[in-house]
Parts: structure tokens; C-alpha cells; sequence
């Protein structure tokens, strides 16, 4: 069984500029939730993915979106990148909407500078 | 809205020996979920122990075990026999029964001292 993958492990990015940020869930699983975690912080919810439909969403600005594709993988897009996005983003898979266990990737170590 | 609380920034053990972190948190509804999760310096998230409010009984996986507490909401985690791979920082999360999210707390960083 695959666990749960993320891509890139780290990048770095200049404030205004855009960032794609992928992850590929969980065999057998069909969502996938997003988390923002600031350094020395517990995660925050961004959003989830359900079934390729967004599933409830956390208190983000408009300018972090996302998608999710048939094979249930997802993106997490950011755009006008600020310096306090600079965070560790997370991604877990889960079954059912996410009204089971979320397994979490290794995530994406974000720096806007 | 929910809160989970967290109230031990940074905890010691020995190894071998038993360690105690704490957990509280707020919420209205009857029908929920309270999860530990562990993340070490990988960063990646592994979960430890859940436990599901209607349940009476505290969840156990081998040296993790829980202490629930429903009407004082508190849900500490102990961890018996602590060995060195077990320092990490533990994070604390909350699940509404019909929710989709998960509520996380600050964590405590847990040390184990040789």
C-alpha cells in the first residue's frame, strides 16, 4: 500500500509569485485535506477535496485554491505569495469526506522571501 | 467553534521511564473524534492513538494509552517505556462526528533524555 506522497519537499519563492504544491493520496482513499502549519505551530485547515468538489474550507483568503483529479490527487495553488505563507504544507488522505482517519504526508516546506 | 489546548510547551523523560502529556479542549457537541499525532523531526505526521467520544473505554496501541476524560473534556496521552525514537513533538487534534476537519492544538515537544 502507498502512503502518502507530497512534491516538492522544498522550494523557495519571492513574494507576489505563484506556487503549485502537489499530493497524491493514500491508496483506496478519495480525499484529501490541506493543512497550513507555521513554524513552531499546530496545523490550521486550508481545505479538503472531496470526490474532485471542495468539502468545506478553513479561514483562507480566496488566493489559496485548489483541485483535485479523478485519480484523487491533489494540488493546493497559491497566488500573490506574501511572506507569512511562508509555512510547512500538509496534505492527508482519508476516506469518506474525511470522516475517517487522515494519514498525513511529509509535506512542503514553503520560504517566501 | 472548537479549541484544543495544549498546555506543556516542552516536556522531559527518561528513558525507560513513563511520561504524562495533557490535553483539553472546548466544544458543544456529543459526537466526536480526539486523536494524538506524532511528528518528528522528519516533519512527516504519524498518527499514535485514536479515540472515539462514545466509547467509554480509553484506546490503547501498545505503550500509548489514553486517559478520556469526556465531562472534564481532557484527553492526556501516556506513553510508558519511552525510548529515544519517541522524541518528537505530539500534537493533540479534535474531529466533529459529522466534521471534516481536524482542530489541532500547539503541541509539547517531547525530549528523551539517555
Amino acid at each position: 500500500e502507498t502512503g502518502v506522497t507530497q512534491s516538492p519537499t522544498h522550494l523557495i519563492k519571492t513574494r507576489g509569485q505563484q506556487v503549485t504544491l502537489r499530493c497524491s493520496s493514500q491508496s483506496g482513499h478519495n480525499t484529501v485535506s490541506w493543512y497550513q502549519q507555521a513554524l513552531g505551530q499546530g496545523p490550521q485547515f486550508i481545505f479538503q477535496y472531496y470526490r474532485e468538489e471542495e468539502n468545506g474550507r478553513g479561514n483562507f483568503p480566496p488566493r489559496f485554491s485548489g483541485l483535485q483529479f479523478p485519480n484523487y490527487s491533489s494540488e493546493l495553488n497559491v497566488n500573490a505569495l506574501e511572506l507569512d505563507d511562508s509555512a510547512l504544507y500538509l496534505c492527508a488522505s482519508s476516506k469518506r469526506g474525511g470522516r475517517e482517519t487522515q494519514y498525513f504526508g511529509p509535506g512542503t516546506r514553503l520560504l517566501v522571501l | 467553534a472548537q479549541t484544543v489546548t495544549q498546555s506543556q510547551p516542552e516536556m522531559s523523560v527518561q528513558e525507560a521511564e513513563t511520561v504524562t502529556l495533557s490535553c483539553t479542549y472546548d466544544t458543544s457537541e456529543s459526537d466526536y473524534y480526539l486523536f494524538w499525532y506524532k511528528q518528528p523531526p522528519s516533519r512527516q505526521m504519524i498518527l499514535v492513538i485514536r479515540q472515539e467520544a462514545y466509547k467509554q473505554q480509553n484506546a490503547t496501541e501498545n505503550r500509548f494509552s489514553v486517559n478520556f476524560q469526556k465531562a472534564a473534556k481532557s484527553f492526556s496521552l501516556k506513553i510508558s517505556d519511552s525510548q529515544l525514537g519517541d522524541a518528537a513533538m505530539y500534537f493533540c487534534a479534535y474531529r466533529s462526528g459529522y466534521g471534516n476537519k481536524l482542530v489541532f492544538g500547539a503541541g509539547t515537544i517531547l525530549r528523551v533524555k539517555s
